[in-house]
């Protein structure tokens, strides 16, 4: 069964700083996988998906990487600002006909003025 | 169009109500899921439709009972419901297995409270 694991669970940063979030699952054989924003109370805004033939993805100041032979996928924040706060999970889709997501228990992002 | 919405946006009720919640997409995707989330907690897959069949059932009781009339709806009916099932529900849709890509959206959610 996949399990999706995100370090670190909390992040409290100052405004400019750049931010890497880190994403492990234990299952290689993933169809891809994405990047989700989730405000408090609300759905998932999905941010980036990398196919499991990809190595990156960029969306603004947003960059993601994929390695799927060691399990890990890597979300760049670039120059954070006080708007980025918010939860980011990771989802990892398994191939093999179900194409479920499944998630991380996501990283808490606070980005302070 | 990108979007899935969800309805209603907030719902309160007693233990021996019945409601639905109900969740429209217009992207032809063919999979639809419904998600439970706790404060705190990464969402929990409930059910998954594929070609408006029924495919995941992931043991959830039968107060919950889905329902997919057509490719752009989902509903879920409510029934005699716990306290705890107070939750936010997400509803998500994404194209069937076999694409270049298989990119969930998800709605605003339904945050539910059984009073």
């Amino acid at each position: 069964k996949q399990e999706v694991t995100q370090i670190p669970a909390a992040l409290s940063v100052p405004e400019g700083e750049n931010l890497v979030l880190n994403c492990s699952f234990t299952d290689s054989a993933i169809y891809n996988l994405q990047w989700f924003r989730q405000d408090p109370g609300k759905g998932l805004t999905s941010l980036l998906l990398i196919q499991s033939s990809q190595r990156e993805q960029t969306s603004g100041r947003l960059n993601a990487s994929l390695d799927k032979s060691s399990g890990r996928s890597t979300l760049y924040i670039a120059a954070s600002q006080p708007g980025d706060s918010a939860t980011y999970l990771c989802a990892a889709v398994a191939s093999g006909g179900s194409y479920i997501p499944t998630f991380g228990r996501g990283t808490s992002l606070i980005v302070h003025p | 169009d990108t979007e899935v919405t969800q309805t209603p946006k907030h719902l309160v009720m007693g233990m021996t109500n019945k409601k639905s919640l109900k969740c429209e997409q217009h992207m032809g995707h063919r999979a639809m899921y419904w998600y439970k989330q706790k404060a705190k907690k990464p969402p929990e897959l409930m059910f998954v439709y594929s070609y408006e069949k029924l495919s995941i059932n992931e043991s959830v009781p039968s107060r919950f009972s889905p329902e997919c009339p057509n490719s752009s709806l989902l509903n879920l009916h409510l029934h005699a419901l716990q306290p705890e099932d107070s939750a936010l529900y997400l509803c998500a849709s994404s194209q069937v297995g076999g694409g270049r890509k298989t990119e969930a959206f998800f709605g605003q959610g339904t945050r539910l409270t059984v009073v």
